[in-house]
């Protein structure tokens, strides 16, 4: 599976569009980028998932590069609630998720 | 079930000591992973399962730890002879499919103090 960086942090204020980058320079062709989050100690959420085209569900928007190397998850309106660490993956149909270190995002008031 | 239970919510034991964790993946599901996160962040995938056969079993430790997914039962992991660095969250995950085409859906974890 290919290797994600993430920023280690970031703050957003309440309200406003949270966009979390994501590189996955080693991405090859057959690999989708997968978003999860982790909210305190629970069970890792799914959020969006996406191969080549930009992707949009009541969570959030994924903008993948043309050249698929790197990704933006993407907030649109952050609450309070949505504090939590995000994950970018990127794997293949061989069934297991690798997990990087995550973005701890800090939603503000 | 509509979500993936995952018993007991803690455990302690003695090191020496044996633990089994439980997973019911939510029902329909043909895919079961097992993940153990040690630090905050850093996840570690320990084994999947295709219905009861082992999918992928990369990460499972050689020794001391086992894990099974049995017709009409939770799926299992056990450690045999738990040592301290064992303490971990230990999350089930499971899937219609595998891999890429899918969501996994995690449950909420068993947390494991080795004392």
């Amino acid at each position: 599976d290919a290797k994600t960086t993430q920023p280690t942090s970031m703050d957003c204020a309440e309200g406003r569009a949270a966009n979390l980058p994501c590189n996955h320079s080693t991405i090859s062709g057959n690999e989708y980028v997968y978003w999860y989050r982790q909210i305190h100690s629970q069970g890792p959420q799914y959020i969006i998932h996406g191969l080549k085209n930009n992707e949009t569900n009541e969570m959030a928007s994924l903008i993948i590069t043309e050249d698929r190397k790197s990704s933006t998850l993407i907030l649109p309106h952050a609450t309070l609630r949505d504090t939590a660490v995000y994950y970018c993956i990127v794997h293949t149909n061989a069934g297991k998720s690798t997990f990087g270190d995550g973005t701890t995002l800090t939603v503000k008031p | 079930g509509e979500e993936v239970a995952q018993t007991p919510k803690h455990l302690v034991r003695g090191e020496g000591q044996k633990a089994k964790l439980y997973c019911a993946p939510i029902k329909g599901h043909s895919y079961v992973f097992w993940y153990q996160q040690v630090l905050k962040n850093e996840f570690k995938f320990l084994i999947s399962f295709q219905n009861e056969n082992v999918f992928d079993e990369t990460g499972m430790p050689k020794e001391r730890f086992s894990a099974k997914c049995l017709p009409n039962s939770p799926c299992s992991l056990e450690i045999q002879a738990t040592k301290l660095e064992d303490s971990a969250v230990y999350f089930c995950a499971s899937s219609q499919k595998k891999g890429a085409y899918t969501e996994a859906f995690f449950g909420q974890g068993t947390r494991l103090t080795v004392v």
